[in-house]
C-alpha cells in the first residue's frame, strides 16, 4: 500500500524553525518527484515546493523562496522540508506528495501553526 | 502576477452535469499546462481526479472528464451524487518548476 506520513508539526514563535519530514513507502520513491503543499486554515491549497529524482532540480514558491528548503533522502526514502524565519501566514497544513505530471498522491497532511 | 481562476461556488442537482473551468488571468489554459483537478472533502486530504487535461487517476470513475473549453481547463462531473460535494481545485503548471492552484470550487449538490 502506497503511504506518505508526515511528521514534524507543530507550534512555533514567528521568526522560528521547523524541519517537516515525510516518510514513503509502498513505492519507488527514488523515481518520483515529491512536493510540499499547503493549505491554510478555511484556505485554498497553495503549491510549495517541489524537488526531482536525484535533487537535481528544486522548486520553491516565490512566498517561501529563500526561507524554506526541500530535500530528500532516497535511502531513507524521505522526503523534508526545513521551514526558516516562519510568519503567522506560514500557518497551514502541510502536505507530502508524489507527483507524476500532476498525478498527486497525497499524505494526511501536518499542521504547522505560527503564533506568539 | 499569475492568477488561476475558478468559479468560487456552483451547485447542481443530484444526477445532474456540471463542468468547473479553470483560467489564467494573463494567458489561454491549453495542455501545454498539464491542467490537472483534485477534489477535497471537509478535513480530508486532496484526491487527484484528473491529471495532464484528461487522465483520470488511479480509481476515479468515469463520470469525472477533463478537457479543454475555449480558453480554459474544464472539469465536468455527469450524474451528480450527493457525496460529490466538496471542494475542486486546479493545478496548472507554469513552467521553471512552478506550479499554481486556483482559488478552489465548491460545489454543492442540492
Amino acid at each position: 500500500e502506497v503511504q506518505l506520513v508526515e511528521s514534524g508539526g507543530g507550534l512555533v514563535k514567528p521568526g522560528g524553525s521547523l524541519r517537516l519530514s515525510c516518510a514513503a513507502s509502498g513505492f519507488a520513491f527514488t523515481y518520483y518527484v515529491m512536493n510540499w503543499v499547503r493549505q491554510a486554515p478555511g484556505k485554498g491549497l497553495e503549491w510549495v515546493s517541489s524537488i526531482s529524482t536525484t535533487s537535481s532540480y528544486i522548486y520553491y514558491a516565490d512566498s517561501v523562496k529563500g526561507r524554506f528548503t526541500i530535500s530528500r533522502n532516497n535511502a531513507k526514502k524521505s522526503l523534508y522540508l526545513q521551514m526558516n524565519n516562519l510568519r503567522a501566514e506560514d500557518t497551514a497544513v502541510y502536505y507530502c506528495a508524489r507527483s507524476d505530471s500532476g498525478d498527486y498522491f497525497w499524505g494526511q497532511g501536518t499542521m504547522v501553526t505560527v503564533s506568539s | 502576477q499569475t492568477v488561476v481562476t475558478q468559479e468560487p461556488s456552483f451547485s447542481v442537482s443530484p444526477g445532474g452535469t456540471v463542468t468547473l473551468t479553470c483560467g489564467l488571468n494573463s494567458d489561454s489554459v491549453s495542455a501545454d499546462y498539464y491542467p490537472s483537478w483534485y477534489q477535497q472533502t471537509p478535513g480530508q486530504a486532496p484526491r487527484t481526479l484528473i491529471y495532464s487535461t484528461n487522465t483520470r487517476s488511479s480509481g476515479v470513475p468515469d463520470r469525472f472528464s477533463g478537457s479543454i473549453l475555449g480558453n480554459k481547463a474544464a472539469l465536468t462531473i455527469t450524474g451528480a451524487q450527493a457525496h460529490d460535494e466538496s471542494d475542486y481545485y486546479c493545478l496548472l503548471y507554469m513552467g521553471n518548476g512552478i506550479w499554481v492552484f486556483g482559488g478552489g470550487t465548491k460545489l454543492t449538490v442540492l
